[in-house]
């Protein structure tokens, strides 16, 4: 079945350093999303990426989906103590299919 | 405030009883989604409705696991027979078609 690989598994990173994590499918998707888990809570979507090769921003974050539309990446420049979370991609086949997610801590 | 309210949110019931989840997912939103996640793993999907539609429903639930949307509108899980490999957070998300999924608290469900 549909797989999604999500690494790394966890990244710690001294505030105002750069996080990315990036998301492999198995299979080739119509689109993949992107959340953020707070710790304690549930899941909030942050973005959509449909056509191939799209990149979005969102303030200090950059979303980019493959040409292949099998892989996505979440860049964040800067990062601060309120980037702290998991942050799921997930791949839509139909039903979404979650990574496992990274967790990102930043120690101040 | 996402809008999906689910109830109760927390759960502990003792292997073997039957437990049920309510799910009231945002009024205009077609599709109801259902998930289950442990500590330290992403959601896993366990079934979807189109409207009153269950469209899908994952390989891996057993089938001590049932759900209903009625109407349309709220949907709820059951789960027969608890195990404690049934402990878990149990979420619920709503969404118009495919868009973006919003995501209601979460039932944490203890089976002891």
């Amino acid at each position: 079945g549909q797989q999604v690989m999500q690494i790394p598994q966890y990244q710690h990173v001294q505030e105002g350093e750069d996080f990315t994590t990036y998301c492999n499918s198995s299979t080739t998707l119509s689109n993949i999303q992107w959340y953020k888990q707070r710790p304690g809570g549930h899941p909030v979507f942050l973005i959509q990426l449909v056509k191939s090769g799209e990149v979005k921003k969102q303030k200090r974050l950059t979303f980019q989906f493959g040409e292949a539309k099998k892989n996505s990446s979440l860049h964040i420049i800067a990062t601060q103590t309120t980037d702290v979370g998991t942050y799921f991609c997930a791949g839509q086949g139909g039903k979404l299919i979650f990574g496992q997610g990274t967790e990102l801590s930043v120690k101040p | 405030d996402t809008g999906v309210s689910q109830d109760p949110r927390h759960k502990i019931t003792k292997r073997g009883q039957n437990v049920t989840f309510r799910c009231d997912p945002i009024s205009e939103h077609n599709r109801l989604y259902w998930y289950r996640q442990t500590l330290g793993q992403g959601p896993e999907f366990l079934t979807y409705f189109q409207n009153e539609a269950q469209l899908e429903k994952s390989r891996l639930l057993s089938d001590r696991f049932s759900a209903e949307r009625p109407k349309g509108s709220f949907s709820t899980l059951e789960i027969q027979r608890t195990e404690q490999g049934d402990s878990a957070m149990y979420l619920c998300a709503s969404s118009l078609s495919l868009r973006e999924q919003y995501f209601g608290p979460g039932t944490r469900l203890t089976v002891t």
